[in-house]
């Protein structure tokens, strides 16, 4: 399967913490997405980094992403509980299909 | 702008029956991509479409099948419906094949017995 591989699946953490989330990838990509799930609904974009960049900032959001180990990770700053979610990398392999592919998700649980 | 709609929200359905979701993309988004999402398989593509013409396909069986209208509106169809068929369908567009971000809408619940 080329879809890529959140770590890790659940994170429970208290408000105010930092929330740490990584994905794994496994060919050469174009660029790599993070979106947020709220419990069984639409997903929202977060944030796209580019192959050929190393790290992005969003708000609370931090990418980076590192092709020769074909991993990135999203770090949110301050974690509200309103960031409680479920998390997903998704990606656009090189050559081939345009076709995005997702990971199965960190679930994020932040206590307020 | 409105966002994505997708119709109807919740749905249940008998196996050997079909159905038909419907999804309106962002005004002036000419993409409209499908996805089934469940516990077991995660996030899967099934289809984009663009222009009225499917522009790419995931690996899913000939009983999934979709449309795209002159005015972006979107359809999907699942025939002779399986119980692993229960997901949530999810339906995003863009404005453009191949774009990078994509806008999703708040999917189909669809529960087969």
């Amino acid at each position: 399967s080329q879809q890529g591989e959140e770590d890790p699946q659940a994170l429970s953490i208290q408000e105010g913490e930092n929330a740490t989330m990584n994905c794994s990838y496994k060919t050469s990509i174009n660029n790599l997405q993070w979106y947020r799930q709220n419990s069984g609904r639409g997903l929202v974009h977060l944030i796209l980094i580019r192959s050929n960049e190393r790290e992005k900032h969003s708000g609370r959001l931090r990418v980076t992403l590192d092709t020769s180990k074909k991993s990135s990770s999203l770090l949110i700053t301050a974690s509200r509980a309103a960031d409680t979610a479920s998390y997903f990398c998704a990606t656009r392999f090189t050559g081939g299909s345009y076709i995005p592919t997702f990971g199965r998700g960190t679930s994020l649980i932040v206590h307020p | 702008k409105a966002g994505v709609t997708q119709t109807p929200r919740y749905l249940i359905k008998t196996r050997g029956q079909q159905v038909t979701l419907s999804c309106s993309p962002i005004s002036g988004h000419r993409s409209v991509s499908w996805y089934q999402q469940t516990p077991g398989q995660g996030l899967q593509f099934l289809f984009e479409y663009f222009s009225e013409t499917q522009r790419n396909k995931g690996n899913f069986p000939g009983r999934f099948s979709g449309r795209q209208f002159s005015n972006s509106r979107s359809e999907m169809n699942v025939s002779t419906l399986e119980l692993g068929d229960s997901a949530l369908y999810l339906c995003a567009s863009s404005s453009k094949t191949g774009e990078e971000t994509q806008y999703f809408g708040p999917g189909t619940r669809l529960l087969v017995l």
